[in-house]
């Protein structure tokens, strides 16, 4: 199948900071890439919806200012966590689709810590 | 709304028992129903998918039938492995929707 890289796979940062996770469809062309976070022992909530070349679609409850999404290319996706506090730890995982009708194939995720 | 109730674990087999893990679903349309795996440290992967009522998808020796009337997924494999530990996830997908709703997660272990 598909591969889907995320960068880093973890990361620990300072509260007050912003972090950049990095999303990329290594061997195909993603028109829509998907962001989620994942909450201990919780299921994945989906944050947004980012289509190459226009905004990104929030879901209802998640900040569009806090969280920033470029969707820049059809191979690249970023995702930027701005001025991190303790409570925006979690495990954030990327998936991506060339199509309304196809698969949908995930990164391994990022692994986010804010202290 | 759509959603996806799936059973909590953790579920703890011995090598070559018989594997159950509850999924039911709400949706609002027609969904496809899927499982996906996720393993330690790695992304989540695609095991098996059926797209209408009646279908049975199949993959490594793990199964789920689409059950319209019980709205139901359930996922089954004969005798799990060591290998096969790790956290299932059943989803849904509205066709024509881009969004994939998924269940909290059940973790499997399996002794040797």
């Amino acid at each position: 199948g598909a591969v889907v890289s995320q960068h880093p796979s973890w990361v620990i940062c300072k509260s007050g900071t912003s972090v950049k996770i990095e999303c990329r469809s290594l061997d195909f062309q993603a028109t829509t890439m998907f962001w989620y976070r994942q909450f201990p022992k919780q299921s994945l909530m989906l944050m947004a919806t980012s289509n190459e070349g226009s905004k990104a679609t929030y879901e209802q409850g998640v900040e569009k200012d806090k969280f920033l999404i470029n969707h820049a290319s059809l191979t690249l996706s970023t995702l930027t966590v701005t001025s991190a506090h303790p409570e925006d730890s979690s495990f954030y995982i990327c998936s991506a689709r060339t199509g309304q009708n196809t698969e949908a194939f995930f990164g391994q995720g990022t692994r986010l810590t804010v202290v | 709304g759509n959603s996806v109730t799936q059973m909590e674990g953790p579920v703890t087999l011995s090598e070559e028992a018989f594997l159950t893990i509850n999924c039911t679903y709400t949706a609002t349309g027609y969904p496809s129903l899927f499982w996906y795996v996720q393993y330690p440290g790695e992304g989540l992967q695609l095991l098996l998918k059926a797209t209408k009522a009646d279908d049975k998808g199949s993959n490594k020796g793990f199964e789920a039938t689409y059950r319209k009337e019980t709205t139901s997924f359930h996922l089954e494999k004969g005798s799990v492995q060591v290998s096969d530990s790790a956290v299932y996830f059943c989803a849904l997908r509205v066709t024509g929707g881009f969004k994939t709703i998924f269940g909290a997660g059940t973790r499997l272990f399996v002794k040797a």
